[in-house]
């Protein structure tokens, strides 16, 4: 199992400009979410899925969209990128979130640079 | 104010020490905690769980949550330079939400 995957690696964007953060896990899992994580500010949770075609937000959604056709993949997109959103971006995965499950699974992250 | 917050360090010890990590929370809701451990530009990976109050441990490590206090701790004993790494403790709420603190660097030195 390649577990959670996620491209591009690193990214530079200008101010305004969109693109999509790609995230694919191969372990069936039900749950998947997206993370930014800052200094000093820790992880912070931007949206969630708890299955196919569900999607809710986190606690830092705005300027954010996500959809989940599949179980495997949830793509993160930014509609107009800002300097602000200058982050490491984490995706995870996790089995259903309707259990006592409380692992999740992260992948190696995307460095994100918006000039 | 942020749901779990954690001190950031850095936190030096020399090989060998016992270290102590903590967080402390705001919502009385929460009922499971976690320890992540990330390596320098690695993703999370989960090193230990408890769910409600008490201890529980695992090799070298040790996760306690006293629920009365809203405080979670992680020890680690004769820390070894492997353990070298950022550690965030985390709590999960409804189900859905997963709260994590800033996390603490640790330097375990050789």
């Amino acid at each position: 199992n390649a577990g959670v995957t996620q491209t591009p690696k690193f990214q530079v964007l200008k101010t305004g400009q969109s693109m999509t953060l790609q995230c694919a896990q191969d372990m069936n899992h039900e749950y998947m979410s997206w993370y930014r994580q800052d200094p000093g500010m820790g992880l912070r949770l931007i949206h969630y899925s708890v299955g196919a075609g569900i999607t809710d937000q986190g606690e830092v959604p705005n300027g954010y969209n996500v959809s989940r056709s599949t179980t495997e993949d949830f793509p993160l997109r930014l509609l107009s990128a800002a300097p602000s959103q200058t982050s490491v971006y984490f995706c995870a995965s996790s089995y259903s979130i309707n259990s006592d499950s409380y692992e999740q699974y992260f992948g190696p992250g995307t460095r994100l640079t918006v000039t | 104010q942020k749901e779990v917050e954690q001190d950031p360090g850095p936190l030096s010890v020399p090989e060998g020490a016992i270290v102590s990590l903590n967080c402390t929370y705001s919502n009385s809701a929460f009922q499971y905690f976690m320890w992540y451990r990330q390596y320098s530009r690695k993703g999370p990976e989960l090193l230990m769980y408890t769910y409600s109050s008490g201890n529980k441990e695992d090799g070298r490590f040790t996760a306690q949550v006293d629920k009365s206090s809203k405080y979670i701790s992680l020890f680690i004993r004769d820390s070894q330079p492997s353990d070298s790494a950022t550690y965030l403790c985390a709590s999960r709420y409804n189900f859905n939400k997963f709260y994590f603190g800033s996390g603490t660097k640790l330097n375990v030195k050789p």
